[in-house]
């Protein structure tokens, strides 16, 4: 079955700096990938969504890489704030028929 | 414009006993997402509902029911409670039209506790 790792639980870094997230998939690649940010005791909220033929997607502060090669994407926020602490989620879909897989979750402290 | 909105936000139940969670998806979406979140864990795939029926389904037990109405709404039928059904059971929305699998749109979710 599908696995999803984000290497970090926890990152802290400080503000204004960019903010790195990374994601690894294992076994079938999927058709598309997405970003979700989940703030305490609330519902995820979808950032980003970036398909299988697609490198890079951008918007304002966030952009997403997609490595099929590496089975690998990584979510950057530039100029980061206090406010971008939260909870960062990666999911994917194999086939575009499939349901979202989620993983565990990167924690994201910006320290002003 | 209302969002994905779910009932109650929080519920303690005991072991053994019977929950139903409810789901209102966001204006103009009809297809229904169930997940639970455990502590400190992403989201897991419980259910989907489309056209009022069961349409995909997760590694759940058969303890966990569900239903949507012609009006899309959904509920989630959880039967002799376990201490490990405790978790944030989210409800997310999307629209067939889009692709069965595009981006979700989740409710703020019901904490569920189990005592």
């Amino acid at each position: 079955s599908q696995k999803i790792e984000q290497n970090s639980e926890a990152l802290n870094i400080q503000e204004g700096k960019t903010a790195t997230l990374t994601c690894n998939y294992t076994n079938y690649s999927p058709a598309y990938l997405q970003w979700y940010r989940q703030d305490p005791g609330r519902g995820p909220v979808f950032l980003l969504l970036i398909r299988e033929n697609e490198k890079e997607k951008r918007k304002e502060r966030l952009k997403v890489t997609f490595d099929t090669t590496l089975k690998q994407s990584l979510f950057h926020i530039t100029a980061s704030q206090p406010a971008d602490s939260a909870t960062y989620l990666c999911a994917l879909d194999i086939s575009g028929n499939t349901p979202l897989v989620f993983g565990k979750g990167t924690r994201l402290s910006v320290i002003a | 414009d209302a969002g994905v909105t779910q009932s109650p936000t929080h519920l303690i139940k005991t072991r053994g006993q019977q929950v139903t969670l409810r789901c209102s998806p966001k204006s103009g979406h009809d297809t229904v997402s169930w997940y639970q979140q455990a502590l400190g864990q992403g989201p897991q795939f419980i259910f989907q509902y489309y056209e009022e029926e069961e349409r995909q389904r997760g590694n759940f037990p058969d303890r966990f029911s569900g239903h949507q109405f012609p009006n899309y709404s959904s509920e989630l039928n959880v039967n002799a409670l376990l201490l490990g059904d405790s978790a944030l059971y989210l409800c997310a929305s999307s629209s067939s039209n889009r692709g069965n699998y595009e981006k979700l749109f989740f409710g703020s979710g019901t904490q569920l506790s189990v005592l």
